[in-house]
C-alpha cells in the first residue's frame, strides 16, 4: 500500500493570502487526486493531477483558485489562492490504486 | 452525473446490537469503497468491492455490493464503542485503476454503552 504524506498538517491563514499544500507518495503513481472536505461535510474531488499534463478540474473548481503542480510521479502541490473563510476545509490528496488511499490531510482555517 | 446517497446520516446504537448502513448510487460502476473517518483524522480504507455479489468482512464489519440494484451495505455486528466514527461509501466514476471517487454523505455512528 502507498504511504502518503502531506505538508503542512494544519495552518491558519489570513484572508486574501495563498497556501501551498504538498503531497508526497512513497512510490510512483500516474494519477494523484485532490479532495476537499468542508466542515461536517463529505469529500468532494477538486482535480486530478496527471504527471506531464495540466490538471483536470471538476465542476465548480478552477485553476486560478486551485493551481496544481505535478512535477514528477511521486509529488504534487495544491495551492489555495486568495483565500476566504469559505476555503476553511481539510484538503486531502489521494493516489490511484486498488485501494484508494488518502493522505493525512491538511486542515486549513482562514480568518 | 453520479450521485451517491447514504442512510442513515446519523446512527446511535447500543453496544452488542446489529445495524446496517446503506449506500445507493445512480449510475453503473464496478468499484465501490468504504472508509472510516475518526474525528480530526483522515480516511481509513475499510473495503473495496469490485464485482456484483462481492462480500468482504473484517472483524465486526461486513460489506456487500449489488451492482444491479446499485446498492452497497455495511453491516455492523455486535457493535462496540471502538466502532464509533463516520463511515463513508464512495463510488468510482473514473477509469481503470485511477479512481475518481464520488462520496456519499457519510454516516456518523455513535456506539453507546
Amino acid at each position: 500500500s502507498a504511504v502518503i504524506s502531506q505538508k503542512p498538517s494544519r495552518d491558519i491563514c489570513q484572508r486574501g493570502t495563498s497556501l501551498t499544500i504538498q503531497c508526497q507518495v512513497d512510490s510512483q503513481v500516474t494519477m494523484m487526486f485532490w479532495y476537499r472536505q468542508q466542515p461536517g461535510q463529505s469529500l468532494t474531488l477538486i482535480a486530478t493531477a496527471n504527471q506531464g499534463s495540466e490538471a483536470t478540474y471538476e465542476s465548480g473548481f478552477v485553476i486560478d483558485k486551485f493551481p496544481i503542480s505535478r512535477p514528477n510521479l511521486t509529488f504534487s502541490t495544491l495551492t489555495v489562492s486568495n483565500m476566504s473563510p469559505e476555503d476553511s476545509s481539510i484538503y486531502l490528496c489521494s493516489v490511484e490504486g486498488q485501494r484508494q488511499f488518502f493522505g493525512p490531510g491538511t486542515r486549513l482555517t482562514v480568518l | 452525473e453520479l450521485k451517491v446517497e447514504q442512510n442513515p446520516l446519523f446512527l446511535s446504537m447500543q453496544e452488542g446490537k446489529n445495524y446496517t448502513i446503506y449506500c445507493n448510487y445512480s449510475t453503473t460502476s464496478d468499484r465501490l469503497y468504504w472508509y472510516r473517518q475518526d474525528p480530526g483524522k483522515s480516511l481509513e480504507s475499510l473495503f473495496v468491492l469490485l464485482s456484483n455479489g462481492a462480500v468482504k468482512q473484517e472483524g465486526r464489519l461486513m460489506a456487500s455490493l449489488d451492482t444491479k440494484a446499485r446498492l452497497s451495505t455495511l453491516h455492523i455486528t455486535a457493535a462496540v464503542h471502538d466502532l464509533s466514527a463516520t463511515y463513508f461509501c464512495a463510488v468510482d466514476g473514473g477509469y481503470g485503476t485511477a479512481s475518481k471517487l464520488t462520496f456519499g454523505t457519510g454516516t456518523r455512528l455513535q456506539v453507546t454503552l
